[in-house]
């Protein structure tokens, strides 16, 4: 089946740890996303990849990075400068050119104690 | 600052009962529009979605939407919902061409049986 793999579905992290979010697609899709969902705020964009080893800053990248090394992979790092890292974060697919939809992965819920 | 605006969070109704969610965006320029749903412990999933032609359209499930480009809105519609209806819905838009989504806040849609 095609879709997008995000793992795992349930993270738990120290504070001060960072911690890497897995992002797999099979689409064939040039373009990869990564969103922060918190309830009453939407999905928020973190980064965006439109080709390999090309990402951009998307709206609230502080404390986050990422890694575009192949096609199919766009991993997410929350690390210990981002303050509020508890939250719903989800990835995503498209073609480049912006004239289809993006297709979501099942989300992983991080949470730090 | 570019935006799309949801209003009316949340919405609690009872089954058969016509919804309407209103989407505003102050983008300029050609926009691609879409709705999407996320189903409780579901991904997020398209509804439908508006690039060019015919203003209204048709989405799953009994969805529709409406563009007027005059009023810069997208709202979407369904003349009698179900139990199943239940979810968030999220309008959002990309520039003609450009392919990172914009998203509303989103709307929290009860049905009651």
């Amino acid at each position: 089946d095609g879709g997008i793999t995000q793992s795992p579905k349930y993270l738990f992290r120290k504070e001060g740890q960072n911690v890497t979010l897995s992002c797999e697609q099979n689409l064939n899709h040039d373009a990869m996303y990564w969103y922060r969902q918190d309830p009453g705020q939407g999905l928020r964009l973190i980064y965006y990849s439109q080709i390999v080893n090309d990402f951009q800053k998307g709206d609230i990248a502080e404390g986050y990075s990422v890694s575009r090394e192949k096609k199919e992979s766009f991993p997410l790092t929350v690390t210990s400068a981002q303050k509020n890292p508890t939250a719903f974060y989800l990835c995503a697919s498209s073609t480049r050119d912006g004239n289809t939809e993006a297709f979501f992965g099942q989300g992983t819920r991080l949470t730090v104690v | 600052a570019q935006s799309v605006s949801q209003h009316n969070h949340h919405v609690i109704l009872s089954e058969a009962a016509s919804l309407e969610l209103g989407c505003n965006y102050s983008y300029g320029g050609t926009v691609n529009l879409f709705w999407y749903v996320q189903y409780p412990g579901q991904h997020l999933q398209l509804l439908l979605k508006y690039f060019s032609g015919d203003p209204l359209v048709k989405g799953i499930k009994g969805f529709e939407a409406e563009f007027i480009k005059s009023k810069f809105s997208f709202n979407l519609r369904k003349p009698s919902v179900q139990w199943s209806d239940t979810a968030e819905y999220f309008c959002a838009v990309t520039l003609y061409g450009n392919n990172r989504l914009a998203f509303g806040k989103g709307n929290q849609v009860v049905v009651i049986p």
